[in-house]
């Protein structure tokens, strides 16, 4: 069964916090993605990654930076992690021309 | 701006009858379509998708439906079972396989009533 997991359910933390949110696929796929889910505003995406060491700006990366340093795990930083930060984070993976699979998700509140 | 809408933030069908959910694209490079069902507190799971060199693709209950010219796709349920309720996402991509990632509507919420 194709996976891919996020390393936590659900966060809290501080306004002010560096945090790390950590993905891993276990199908060797070539692209990663890191979207955020917000009510009424859909999935919009943050960074995203088609090779080890490579990675691109999406719609809303302000605020936001990625570590692709293997093939299999995508690592999103939030440098100084803000209220308007709170917010459902999910990760992604894909080859050229298929869909992408989806991990759980990361709730993340910053108080 | 807004380049996938789907307009009807909800939608409710009673058991056993055909759900229809619409979505409109703005970017005419998009070329490959995709629906994603997704439950509270849980990522988005894959359900169909269609490449815009077909009209219609279908799998099992789902069948999706793609007028290029209207920039318009839809999604059919049939027959809609109380499982079917949550949010259905439409999504597409450009031409580069996905790779930049996909551009998502907002969602619509379906709510399947016994």
């Amino acid at each position: 069964d194709v996976k891919v997991t996020q390393s936590s359910r659900y966060l809290v933390k501080r306004t002010g916090e560096k945090v790390f949110l950590e993905c891993v696929q276990d199908m060797d796929h070539e692209n990663m993605f890191w979207y955020r889910q917000d009510p009424g505003l859909g999935l919009r995406l943050i960074y995203f990654s088609y090779d080890v060491k490579m990675k691109e700006k999406g719609d809303i990366p302000e605020g936001y930076s990625v570590s692709r340093e293997k093939k299999e795990r995508f690592s999103l930083i939030l440098e100084s992690a803000s209220t308007n930060q709170t917010s459902m984070y999910l990760c992604a993976s894909s080859n050229m021309n298929t869909e992408a699979f989806f991990g759980q998700g990361t709730r993340l509140t910053v108080v | 701006d807004q380049q996938v809408k789907q307009n009807s933030p909800s939608l409710s069908v009673q058991e056993g009858r055909i759900s229809i959910l619409n979505c409109d694209y703005t970017n005419s490079m998009f070329d490959y379509f995709l629906w994603y069902k997704k439950y509270p507190a849980e990522g988005p799971t894959f359900l169909i998708s269609i490449s815009s060199i077909k009209d219609k693709n279908e799998d099992g209950r789902f069948t999706v439906f793609l007028n290029k010219s209207a920039k318009h796709l839809s999604l059919h349920i049939v027959p809609s079972q109380p499982g079917d309720s949550a949010v259905y996402f439409c999504a597409a991509s450009g031409s580069g396989g996905g790779a930049d990632g996909l551009t998502f509507g907002k969602g619509t919420h379906l709510i399947i009533q016994p």
